[in-house]
């Protein structure tokens, strides 16, 4: 089955520490995006890709990093300048035209 | 980008027909309305799409005036199992940079 897939599915994080979010498609989708979100909030664009070896800051990009080195693959580094890491952390994918994006199941990760 | 504007929360009854609108004054010409169904914990999922008029999917139907300024998504006798956020994105979806925002959500509780 197509779909978009994020790894692990909880992460726990120590202060000061790099950690890296894992997000894959098989859905040849063009465009790549992360988002944020915090309990009881909508989403927060944080970066995007529309190509490969390219992506653009979203509202909310500093303390994050991403490469985007395959189609497939976008993978999001939260760095120890991050402020306030723990959230829940989606990625998404589309294509142009109809439909919209699809989303994979999500990390939540937490600093300890 | 065109912003969103949606009612915080809702409560409804099962069985009962739910409508959702959004308001975006500053749709542009190029601007499609994207409705999504977000569960705790999970990401969102695309319920419809549409440019104008009305647009009917086996899950909802979708109602977008001539002057296209709001929209309205309608879900049909609803059930516990509706009880979500849902979130209403309008942009370009020939531009995947266009369509980026997601504002807070309307969420929707559906009591016995």
């Amino acid at each position: 089955d197509g779909g978009i897939t994020q790894s692990p599915k909880y992460l726990f994080r120590k202060e000061g520490q790099n950690v890296t979010l894992s997000c894959e498609q098989n859905l040849n989708h063009d465009a790549m995006y992360w988002y944020r979100q915090d309990p009881g909030q909508g989403l927060r664009l944080i970066y995007y890709s529309q190509i490969v070896n390219d992506f653009q800051k979203g509202d909310i990009a500093e303390g994050y990093s991403v490469s985007r080195e395959k189609k497939e693959s976008f993978p999001l580094t939260v760095t120890s300048a991050q402020k306030n890491p723990t959230a829940f952390y989606l990625c998404a994918s589309s294509n142009r035209g109809p439909g919209g994006y699809t989303f994979g199941s999500g990390t939540r990760l937490t600093v300890v | 980008l065109a912003k969103t504007t949606q009612p915080i929360s809702m409560d409804s009854y099962e069985g009962q027909e739910v409508n959702i609108t959004c308001s975006h004054n500053n749709i542009a010409t190029n601007d499609y309305i994207t409705w999504y169904q977000q569960f705790p914990s999970q990401g969102p999922r695309f319920i419809i799409q549409g440019y104008k008029t009305k647009v009917t999917n086996e899950v909802a139907s979708l109602f977008i005036p001539a002057d296209r300024k709001s929209s309205t998504l309608s879900l049909p006798r609803v059930s516990l199992s509706d009880t979500a956020v849902y979130y209403c994105l309008v942009g370009d979806i020939n531009n995947a940079g266009n369509m980026l925002t997601f504002g807070g959500g309307t969420r929707l509780m559906v009591k016995p």
